[in-house]
């Protein structure tokens, strides 16, 4: 079952725009990370947060966690032609073995030039 | 290894036939888990690997799935009298202690015909 779900879907900016998107899941978690995909294959870790940190930054994304929401949001500033991927949350349950992730649907951006 | 390490990058398999898909973890990593991914989808988990030993084995579909782990190195999934509905992208992913991101391979993709 997928514990993240995030919100929109789907996302359509111009390139230099900022594009945020969404992710709420259900149960205590110990962190949350953020993992893009390219073309349908393998996933990139871009940043985990954990659940007694609120927000956090690298170079052009800035993760927000709420944990009395149960939610987080990603933020990409100055979007590129490059960022076009699908993104997707990952919750760390705290109940779960070992470092088992569970992911959400992924949210489809297209950055247009 | 560098990095995650999946073969076949692509197999195309006729219904009913056995399949085996082949996982190399970064060196050193102890965790290994395999997911799957249908097409537009979010990832679906597995199984889950500390060392050798298989902590949570929850999400294999059916008995047809089986997976192991040898040396505390490579894993092999094994999927046996395959069913079209067994299509979908493999991703197998390491990482290296509980806190850590995932680092994921390119992944298999598995169609059945």
């Amino acid at each position: 079952s997928q514990q993240g779900e995030e919100d929109p879907q789907a996302l359509s900016i111009q390139e230099g725009e900022n594009a945020t998107m969404n992710c709420s899941y259900k149960t205590s978690i110990n962190n949350l990370q953020w993992y893009r995909q390219n073309s349908g294959r393998g996933l990139v870790h871009l940043i985990l947060i954990r659940s007694n940190e609120r927000e956090k930054h690298s170079g052009r994304l800035r993760v927000t966690l709420d944990t009395s929401k149960k939610s987080s949001s990603l933020l990409i500033t100055a979007s590129r032609a490059a960022d076009t991927a699908s993104y997707f949350c990952a919750t760390d349950d705290i109940k779960a073995a070992g470092n088992k992730l569970t992911f959400g649907g992924g949210t489809r951006v297209l950055v247009k030039p | 290894g560098a990095g995650v390490s999946q073969s076949p990058s692509n197999k195309v398999t006729e219904k009913g036939k056995d399949v085996e898909l082949r996982c190399d973890p970064i060196s050193g990593h102890t965790a290994l888990y395999w997911y799957r991914q249908s097409l537009g989808q979010g990832l679906e988990f597995l199984i889950y690997f500390q060392g050798n030993s298989a902590p949570d084995k929850s999400g294999l579909p059916s008995d047809r799935f089986s997976a192991e782990r040898t040396g505390g190195s490579v894993s092999t999934l094994t999927i046996q009298r395959t069913q079209q509905e067994d299509s979908a992208v493999y991703l197998c992913a390491s990482s290296l202690d509980r806190g850590s991101g995932y680092t994921f391979g390119s992944g298999t993709r598995l169609t059945v015909v």
